[in-house]
């Protein structure tokens, strides 16, 4: 049974660039949700997307934008690079309506901003 | 709004000693609990949970119970291992919300 996978595992990116991120969920799963986790802090929730619409947003700004495909597989766009950007990105899959289902989460991408 | 709050660390323990992690949360409703685990370079591992009051939730020899009265849930594991030296988040998921709101982290390091 194969869980959440992200890929690339590490990105460098200069200031203004934009980059791409990319996740597929845990066979079976239908839910897709993206975190931002900076150094030393917990994640902080950027957004959900189920039935490929973005179904909650966390406090990000625009730049941030994300993509859910019909195979349930995610994309996470980050356009205009800043320093602060730099962070691990965690994907998380979880099943369906229920908010309080569990979301089970990927290795992560680190990304780094020059 | 919805917070939880984690005991800072590090804690710092030898092989075989009690663990306990404190972790109290704000919420409305009835959240769901959960801990988490990162170790070094890795994502989060999902570690246990509990979704109504006086759940406990179970798993490798750690425990929490879910304690509405306190609004708390602490982590807690008899005898720690190196092997258990990584960084716990306690989180929670509450109402209409899809989002987990995690803790800040408390980092634990076990020595032989």
């Amino acid at each position: 049974d194969a869980g959440v996978t992200q890929s690339p595992t590490h990105l460098i990116k200069t200031r203004g660039q934009q980059v791409t991120l990319r996740c597929s969920p845990k066979s079976g799963h239908d839910t897709v949700s993206w975190y931002q986790q900076a150094l030393g802090q917990g994640p902080q929730f950027i957004f959900q997307y189920y039935e490929e619409e973005e179904r909650q947003r966390g406090n990000f700004p625009d730049r941030f934008s994300g993509h859910q495909f019909p195979n349930y597989s995610s994309e996470l766009n980050v356009n205009a690079l800043l320093l602060g950007d730099s962070a691990l990105y965690l994907c998380a899959s979880s099943l369906g309506g229920q908010g309080t289902e569990t979301q089970y989460f990927g290795p992560g991408t680190r990304l780094l901003v020059l | 709004g919805n917070s939880v709050t984690q005991m800072e660390g590090p804690v710092t323990l030898s092989e075989e000693a009690f663990l306990t992690i404190n972790c109290t949360y704000t919420a409305t409703g009835y959240p769901s609990l959960f801990w988490y685990v990162q170790y070094p370079g890795e994502g989060l591992q999902l570690l246990l949970k509990a979704t109504k009051a006086d759940d406990k939730g179970s798993n490798k020899g750690f425990e929490a119970t879910y304690r509405k009265e306190t609004t708390s849930f602490h982590l807690e594991k008899g005898s720690v291992q190196v092997s258990d030296s990584a960084v716990y988040f306690c989180a929670l998921s509450a109402g209409s919300s899809y989002k987990l709101i995690f803790g800040s982290g408390t980092r634990l390091l076990v020595r032989p």
